[in-house]
């Protein structure tokens, strides 16, 4: 069975410092990986995703991502965080090889203080 | 280009009414999921549709709850006789093709029903 796990509820950084929201997840094939953003009382926005190639995945608002095939890793990283970037993370996984379903990490809470 | 749109946005139903929810995909997505969110929770899978086609409807209850997508018109997500535990956000995402590609799930802005 496939499954993903953010294992902390909420990060907190200070604004201009590198930040970091951790993933890990568990397929039974190859891995297709999505992070998506969630602003209070809206959708959820994409950000980015991994299914093959370079395991640095760059995306949206200079967030990027890095696939760790050994230690089942996904995590999401910014160089500089911004108070805006203030929201609700939600890592993704789905089985490559199946036609499973995508499946959502609880989310990551992300707080940016100036 | 707009995205995934969803209809109402908020709606308040008293317990045993009914909850209409729509969704229209993005333009030149056939492929259609609804996923519920429970607070503090994150994104659980309901039903996977095509049109015309329900493919998976693994994640929905099997009594009260029923989807659509019709050949014209938006996918709707149906609730019967609504319970305090259907109080959720529900979410509709769009996918250009089907669940064998690595295509990118699209979200609309959801729905939040609260029931009384």
């Amino acid at each position: 069975a496939q499954s993903v796990a953010q294992p902390e509820d909420q990060v907190n950084v200070a604004e201009g410092n590198p930040l970091t929201v951790k993933c890990t997840y568990s397929v039974s094939g190859n891995p297709y990986l999505f992070w998506y953003v969630q602003y209070p009382n809206r959708g959820l926005q994409f950000l980015l995703k991994y299914i093959t190639g370079d395991n640095l995945v760059k995306g949206s608002y200079g967030f990027e991502a890095e696939f760790n095939k050994s230690q089942t890793s996904f995590h999401l990283k910014k160089p500089s965080a911004l108070v805006s970037d203030s929201a609700l993370y939600f890592c993704a996984v789905r089985d490559g090889g199946s036609q499973g379903n995508l499946i959502f990490g609880k989310g990551t809470k992300l707080s940016v203080k100036p | 280009n707009a995205g995934v749109m969803q209809n109402p946005r908020h709606l308040v139903r008293r317990r045993g009414q009914e909850a209409r929810l729509r969704c229209s995909p993005m333009k030149g997505h056939s492929h259609v999921y609804w996923y519920r969110q429970l607070p503090e929770e994150g994104l659980k899978f309901m039903v996977y549709l095509q049109k015309e086609n329900i493919i998976d409807e693994s994640g929905m209850p099997k009594e009260r709850f029923s989807a659509e997508f019709p050949k014209e018109g938006p996918s709707i997500l149906r609730i019967q006789q609504v319970v305090r535990g259907d109080s959720a956000a529900y979410f509709c995402a769009s996918s250009p093709t089907d669940r064998w590609s690595a295509d990118t799930q699209y979200f609309g802005p959801g729905t939040r029903l609260t029931v009384l």
